[in-house]
């Protein structure tokens, strides 16, 4: 069982870079790393996957070192509309599905 | 994306009732659903997983008899709360992977706000 451990909340500002690191100590070797931003009353979002060094997309990019214990979401120069909920996720199988596990994930508010 | 779409959005249901809530896959079959509760501030607690043509899978903790799950079609699966209480009142999210394969992107639903009074 892959746990992820997040930052509880953080705090930013219109324009800046946020980084969100996670961690997850006991990754198996065929799991990935997937992240997914939730706002209120809505399901989560999936935002962006990694396996190993660095993905990007057209919202954020991932961060994910040799070892793959960790992982850094990256939000380039973040709006309000930034603010949100994001999580972590290493997947679970489950009859060849992924089982989901949600951590408490890292509220992010940004300010004007 | 793949959408997946939950109905209703949000229900008040009189205390000992029982509430349905739907969960579809629009434009992809799904043989597993998951459906998870959110209580307001906390994370996503994974509940079941619904699989196609079989029972549902539920996790350590949630009641079966409480919380019907039935996944009769490969685009469908329900989620009934029988006798419900204020206790249950909570926010209702499922999600389905378009492809049977691992770490792929799995789409949630908009999720349904259950109030029980």
């Amino acid at each position: 069982l892959a746990k992820t451990t997040q930052p509880i909340s953080m705090d930013s500002y219109e324009g800046q870079e946020v980084n969100i690191t996670c961690s997850h100590n006991n990754i198996a070797t065929n799991d990935y790393i997937t992240w997914y931003q939730q706002f209120p009353s809505q399901g989560p979002r999936f935002i962006i996957q990694g396996y190993k060094t660095k993905v990007t997309n057209e919202v954020a990019s991932l961060f994910i070192p040799a070892d793959r214990k960790s992982s850094t979401l990256s939000l380039p120069r973040v709006s309000l509309s930034d603010t949100a909920v994001y999580y972590c996720l290493v997947g679970i199988d489950s009859g060849g599905y992924n089982k989901l596990i949600f951590g408490a994930g890292t509220r992010l508010a940004v300010h004007p | 994306g793949a959408v997946v779409s939950q109905h209703p959005s949000w229900v008040i249901c009189k205390s000992g009732t029982s509430v349905k809530i739907e969960c579809r896959s629009l434009d992809f079959q799904a043989t597993t659903m998951f459906w998870y509760r959110q209580f307001p501030k906390q994370s996503l607690m994974l509940m079941a997983t619904s699989n196609e043509g079989s029972k549902a899978t539920y996790e350590q903790g949630v009641e079966k008899d409480k919380f019907l799950i039935n996944h009769a079609s490969l685009t469908l699966s329900t989620l009934t709360v029988t006798s419900a209480h204020p206790e249950d009142s909570s926010f209702y999210i499922c999600s389905a992977n378009p492809l049977r394969q691992r770490n792929t992107e799995a789409f949630f639903g908009q999720g349904t706000r259950l109030t029980v009074v």
